[in-house]
């Protein structure tokens, strides 16, 4: 069975800019969450879609949306883009409370 | 609010030697405990969990961890290191209720394991 996966693998933007980010779950799971990993650290929660509808969200500026589509994949957008949203963003889609995550998409703000 | 302490940044052992990785959590509730690993460039591999029920928890590539209550720790082992051990090592803690399918991960900072010969 496929994992999850994402796209792109990597990403060059300027600031300002804004940018998409891609994820789709494991067939079968029907919450998506969204992580950023900054170098050096440990993963931080932004948001988790659940049967197309957010049920939670981090602390994380509204620059950075999300959505959830009918059959179950997302997408994060994020605006107005910042040196320091260089980061790996992860998804992670879930079951039974385990969470599997896709190889994350590295976004590099110039 | 629940947060995970993960004790030393960085960890060496020499191939064949146990293997300690050290967590602490918080949680105002019975937390569900994770442990991930993440090789160079990819994303989060789970190794093992705790929900309830048995306390010693068994993980894939020889990894166990045992959930201590009192001491509010999670902590990872394997008896002997293995070179393709090296890697970034995650825990993590989840918080919301279980239905629905929300249940978001609060990670530690990460221990990055050296295994040396």
């Amino acid at each position: 069975d496929a994992g999850v996966t994402q796209s792109p693998t990597h990403l060059i933007k300027t600031r300002g800019q804004h940018v998409t980010l891609r994820c789709s779950p494991i067939s079968g799971h029907k919450s998506v969450s969204w992580y950023q990993q900054v170098l050096g650290q440990g993963p931080q929660f932004i948001f988790q879609y659940y049967e197309k509808e957010e049920r939670g969200r981090g602390n994380f500026p509204d620059r950075f949306s999300a959505r959830q589509f009918p059959n179950y994949s997302s997408e994060l957008n994020v605006n107005a883009l910042l040196l320091g949203d260089s980061a790996l963003y992860l998804c992670a889609s879930g079951r039974d409370n385990e969470q599997f995550f896709g190889p994350g998409t590295r976004l590099t703000v110039l | 609010a629940q947060s995970v302490t993960q004790l030393g940044s960085h960890v060496s052992v020499s191939e064949g030697a146990l293997v300690l990785l050290r967590c602490n959590y918080s949680s105002s509730v019975p937390p569900y405990l994770f442990w991930y690993v993440q090789y160079p460039n990819q994303g989060l591999q789970l190794l093992l969990k705790y929900t309830t029920g048995a306390t010693l928890v068994k993980g894939i590539n020889g990894f166990e961890a045992e959930f201590k209550k009192s001491e509010t720790s999670f902590h990872l082992t394997k008896p002997s290191a293995h070179m393709s051990d090296a890697a970034e090592y995650f825990c993590a803690v989840s918080v919301g209720p279980s239905s629905g399918g929300y249940n978001k991960l609060i990670f530690g900072a990460g221990t990055r394991l050296a295994v040396h010969p």
